[in-house]
């Protein structure tokens, strides 16, 4: 079955530092995101991607995030200058997005996460 | 108002019993999909089912279904015969907007479920 695959699985990085987390979402679908979860807390929206370009971002991505889509298959994401509260769980995701609101083209599916540790 | 509220922040349910896990939303949009996620310990957001606000009949996924009640705007799961596996958090979540739209997903606050043997 296809899936969203994330690598990092596990980065720990020093305050201050650049990270990129890369993710090959499922290869028919059009949407991609980038959600987070803090430990123990919900789950958080960050970004949409739509047809290489941000669709959507929530007051979190600020300058300090980017994304890109540098070839036909990576979705990455770039936090710049880590701080320790952007210690969490990164999740990229993806959907076909297609139809109206029946049926499963709007499933958005998940990668396993990338555990991001800032120290 | 929460978006998506979740109400139990755990639940026990003996092993092959059946389990109702209860997810409200709150939307003014006509067009929106409900999306029930499973988050074992190991961290990972497993997808279990889908409801798209158009659809007539109520979604089911093999032990899972959910009980949409539009009206009362209520998309409760239901696991059937619970197993010592299914131990995890689980997330109801909320995508509105139009069709092909990339909005995003809402999620509750989760309901973590314990399976007793």
């Amino acid at each position: 079955e296809p899936e969203v695959t994330q690598t990092p699985s596990h980065q720990v990085t020093q305050m201050g530092q650049e990270v990129i987390l890369r993710c090959v979402p499922i290869s028919n679908h059009l949407y991609f995101y980038w959600y987070r979860q803090i430990l123990g807390q919900k789950v958080e929206f960050l970004v949409s991607f739509y047809n290489n370009e941000i669709s959507e971002k929530s007051e979190i991505f600020d300058d300090q995030f980017s994304v890109e889509r540098p070839d036909g298959s990576n979705f990455t994401l770039k936090i710049r200058s880590t701080k320790l509260e952007d210690s969490a769980m990164y999740f990229c995701a993806s959907s076909a997005g297609t139809g109206r609101y029946s049926g499963s083209g709007n499933t958005i599916y998940f990668g396993e996460g990338s555990w991001l540790t800032v120290v | 108002a929460q978006k998506i509220t979740q109400t139990q922040p755990g639940m026990f349910v003996q092993e092959k019993e059946a389990v109702t896990l209860d997810c409200t939303y709150d939307t003014s949009d006509p067009s929106y999909g409900l999306f029930w996620y499973k988050q074992p310990s190991s961290g990972e957001m497993i997808f279990l089912i889908y409801q798209g606000s158009y659809d007539q009949q109520n979604a089911t996924e093999g032990r899972y279904s959910l009980n949409f009640q539009k009206a009362r705007k209520s998309a409760n799961l239901v696991i059937s015969a619970s197993q010592l596996g299914d131990s995890a958090m689980y997330f109801c979540a909320m995508r509105e907007g139009q069709r092909g739209s990339a909005r995003q997903l809402t999620f509750g606050s989760g309901t973590q479920l314990t399976v007793l043997p």
